[in-house]
């Protein structure tokens, strides 16, 4: 059974001060690790993929990296609309399931 | 270009009563996913489509969950009767599958459906 946790469930930040969110996870085969952002009351936003160990893909102040048994997603210099919850999924071979991890829940404080 | 959209919004409910969510995929997408999601157990997969098709089931908690897709641009998840614990929010989402089994795919998650039963 696949299985993804994340660490920490929860951060704060001051604006401007780095960081990284941890996911760590197993699975029959890594077809693909996604990185999504959550909003209150929205629906998960697709940020990232990644596809291999080794593989690192940015956008804006976040930068996604992975290794056979974990992802970080880095986040340099935040700014308060970057608080948000952040998901981890990972889809092994068995098929088109997602599994998600819980979460890590960021607080950008200005 | 419209993202996935999920009706209704907002459900109030009282115990025993039937409950019908729906859902519209992005247009050309052919996987659609309902997904449950709670403080407790966060996001969970309930049951996925292909062509239409289910495929895995296997997350619907109980009989009383049921799901239809009876056109490549609407679905529905049904609750009868519906119970207090099934209150959560409900996402639809969907994706552009390729062909053959080696096909990795990113989601597209509608704004999702708050359900609470009274």
């Amino acid at each position: 059974e696949d299985q993804v946790t994340q660490s920490p469930e929860a951060l704060r930040l001051q604006e401007g001060e780095s960081s990284s969110l941890n996911c760590s996870y197993t699975v029959s085969g890594l077809r693909g690790l996604f990185w999504y952002r959550q909003d209150p009351g929205k629906g998960p936003e697709f940020l990232f993929t990644l596809y291999s160990a080794g593989e690192e893909k940015e956008k804006e102040r976040l930068k996604a990296t992975l290794t056979k048994k974990e992802s970080f997603l880095h986040i340099t210099a935040p700014k308060p609309e970057d608080s948000a919850t952040y998901l981890c999924a990972v889809q092994g071979t068995s098929g088109s399931r997602l599994t998600f991890g819980e979460g890590t829940q960021l607080t950008v404080n200005p | 270009d419209a993202g996935v959209i999920q009706s209704p919004r907002h459900e109030v409910t009282e115990m025993g009563q039937e409950v019908t969510l729906r859902c519209k995929p992005i247009s050309g997408h052919n996987s659609l996913f309902w997904y449950r999601q709670t403080m407790m157990r966060g996001l969970e997969l309930l049951i996925y489509f292909n062509n239409n098709v289910p495929i895995d089931d296997s997350g619907m908690p109980e009989d009383r969950f049921s799901a239809k897709m009876p056109n490549a641009s609407f679905s529905t998840l049904k609750i009868q009767p519906s119970e207090p614990r099934d209150s959560a929010v409900y996402f639809c989402a969907s994706t552009l599958r390729p062909l053959g089994t080696s096909g990795r795919y990113e989601q597209f998650f509608g704004p999702g459906t708050r359900l609470t039963v009274l």
